[in-house]
Parts: C-alpha cells; sequence; structure tokens
C-alpha cells in the first residue's frame, strides 16, 4: 500500500521568505503526483502536476519537483506572502485511477 | 462551468437516519470520487467510480453506497449514520490526469 508522508505538518515564516514543502512516499511506481492547496473550510484546489516522467513543473512562484526513485517530492514557493498560508497538500497517483493523498503541512505567513 | 458541486454544504444527522450526498460535474469526466477528510488523517477514499454504472471500493467504504446513474453525477449515500461518519466529505473527478473537488460538504452525526 502506498504511503505518503508530509514533514513537516505546520510551518510558520516570515513574509517574503521561500517556503519549502516536503512529500515522501513508499512505493516509486507512480503515473503522477499532484499538488494542492487547501484554504480553511474550502475543498482542494490543484496548484501543480508532475508526471512520472518528468524532474519539474512551474506556476509562476511554484516549483515542484519530483525524484521517483528516493519517493520524493518538493514543492518550493518563492517569496511568500501571507495570502500563501493554507494547508498544502500532496497525492500521489499510481498505475491506476486512485491518488493517496499525505496529511498536509499547513502554512503560515506572517506580515 | 461550475465545475464540480456538491449539495448539501452542511448537514446535522442522528445517530440511525440516513441521507444521500449529491455530486455533479460539469466537465464530461469519465472518473468520480468520494472522500471523507478527519483532522490530521488526510483524505480517505470511500467509494470510487470509473464510468457511467460502475463503481468501486475505496479505502473506507463500510457503512456507505454509491451510485453512478448518470455520467455526471455520483451519489454518496449512508443508511444509518454513527457517530463515526462524522467528517467532511469530498467529492472529486477526475480527467486521465487531473483530479477536481468539490466544496465539501460538513455532516456531523450526533
Amino acid at each position: 500500500k502506498q504511503e505518503v508522508t508530509q514533514i513537516p505538518a505546520a510551518l510558520s515564516v516570515p513574509e517574503g521568505e521561500n517556503l519549502v514543502l516536503n512529500c515522501s512516499f513508499t512505493d516509486s511506481a507512480i503515473y503522477n503526483l499532484q499538488w494542492f492547496r487547501q484554504d480553511p473550510g474550502k475543498g482542494l484546489t490543484s496548484l501543480l502536476l508532475i508526471q512520472s516522467s518528468q524532474r519539474e513543473q512551474t506556476s509562476g512562484r511554484l516549483n515542484a519537483s519530483l525524484d521517483k526513485s528516493s519517493g520524493r517530492s518538493t514543492l518550493y514557493i518563492a517569496a511568500s506572502q501571507p495570502g500563501d498560508s493554507a494547508t498544502y497538500l500532496c497525492a500521489v497517483r499510481p498505475n491506476d485511477y486512485k491518488l493517496s493523498f499525505g496529511a498536509g503541512t499547513t502554512v503560515t505567513v506572517r506580515a | 462551468n461550475a465545475g464540480v458541486t456538491q449539495t448539501p454544504k452542511f448537514r446535522v444527522l442522528k445517530t440511525g437516519q440516513s441521507m444521500t450526498l449529491l455530486c455533479a460535474q460539469d466537465m464530461n469526466h469519465e472518473y468520480m470520487y468520494w472522500y471523507r477528510q478527519d483532522p490530521g488523517m488526510g483524505l480517505r477514499l470511500i467509494h470510487y467510480s470509473v464510468g457511467e454504472g460502475t463503481t468501486a471500493k475505496g479505502e473506507v467504504p463500510d457503512g456507505y453506497n454509491v451510485s453512478r446513474l448518470k455520467k455526471q453525477n455520483f451519489l454518496l449515500g449512508l443508511e444509518s449514520a454513527a457517530p463515526s461518519q462524522t467528517s467532511v466529505y469530498f467529492c472529486a473527478s477526475m480527467t486521465g490526469n487531473e483530479q477536481f473537488f468539490g466544496p465539501g460538504t460538513r455532516l456531523t452525526v450526533l
């Protein structure tokens, strides 16, 4: 069974600092990996999707890397802003139609 | 284009009552999913569907039933609610690659 771990569970940084969020998974046989953002009381919003053949994906201030062999993905958020405060979840999709989610990292960006 | 919608947004049930949660998507996606989210446990898959008329069990299916009579709708039923089913329920649909989520239903079972 695929296990997905996100450490730390919570993170607090001052505005302007770069954020580094980690995701690790136990089975490297994945189809893709997806990063989501969740605001309190809201649903999940997809941020980035990395296919298994890719090493990284970028969207604006966000960059996600994938190292399948070591079972790791990292989400970088440059120059953090208070509006980046949210919970960030990673989800791994093996070679079927189901995703396995990490428990998330809750980020607070202090103004 | 509304994406994925869920009805209702909130509900309070008494133990033993039944209810149905409705999920609808207008993106013509084949795959649809029901998850529950509990504090500190991430999202856990309850049931999913790979197409109209199909359903399959996920990680935590006990106490729930589902139906996918139309491609755009995926219903989640609780036949006899229990306090352990107090949770936030999310529906999602998927293209070949990316999952899209609804806003969630907060269910409390007393």
